[in-house]
């Protein structure tokens, strides 16, 4: 039984430039949520999608986006990337049944220069 | 002030001592409790969760909820080197989706 997957592992983009990342979530799950994990914090939420839509956000600027597909995986965009965007992006999966149960995956590393 | 607050550490002990982790919180409305372990360059792993209020064990893991001081715990029983990880604790209400995460405890466990 697979457990969460992100690609990709590492990212290095300039300043101003887009980025996506994807997440396919456990075997089973229907909910998706982002984290953003900066060096020496914890994770902070940045959204949750649920039946392709986004069910609740965090403290986050419109430059970050998502996206649900029908098979429940997911995808993050962030627009006009910032230096203060460097950080480790985490995927987690749950059952809408029970939220509580959230299962990460490895992360991708972005590095903005 | 934060949500969450949890002492970054880092916290070290000899192999076979007892640990303890502590979070303190704000928002009254936090019914579940969550503790995830984080090693090095991967995601966190969800150890335990408690509803509301009381204790839940699980193998050497005990976790402690005391709503009325806004105050959780982790108890490591005869801790190993391989415990050796960031420990963080997260909080969610009831009636949302957002969990929120304490800064992680860095533990460390000498041989």
């Amino acid at each position: 039984d697979a457990g969460v997957t992100q690609s990709p592992t590492h990212l290095i983009k300039t300043r101003g430039q887009q980025v996506t990342l994807r997440c396919s979530p456990k075997s089973g799950h229907d909910t998706v949520s982002w984290y953003q994990q900066a060096l020496g914090q914890g994770p902070q939420f940045i959204f949750q999608y649920y039946e392709e839509e986004e069910r609740q956000r965090g403290n986050f600027p419109d430059r970050f986006s998502g996206h649900q597909f029908p098979n429940y995986s997911s995808e993050l965009n962030v627009n006009a990337l910032l230096l203060g965007d460097s950080a480790l992006y985490l995927c987690a999966s749950s059952w809408t049944s029970n939220p509580t149960e959230q299962y990460f995956g490895p992360g991708t590393r972005l590095t903005v220069t | 002030q934060k949500e969450v607050e949890q002492d970054p550490g880092p916290l070290s002990v000899p192999e076979g001592a007892i640990v303890s982790l502590n979070c303190t919180y704000s928002n009254s409305a936090f019914q579940y409790f969550m503790w995830y372990r984080q090693y090095s360059r991967k995601g966190p792993e969800l150890l335990m969760y408690t509803y509301s209020s009381g204790n839940k064990e699980d193998g050497r893991f005990t976790a402690q909820v005391d709503k009325s001081s806004k105050y959780i715990s982790l108890f490591i029983r005869d801790s190993q080197p391989s415990d050796s990880a960031t420990y963080l604790c997260a909080m969610r209400d009831t009636g949302g989706f957002k969990t929120i995460f304490g800064a992680g405890t860095r533990l460390f466990v000498k041989a």
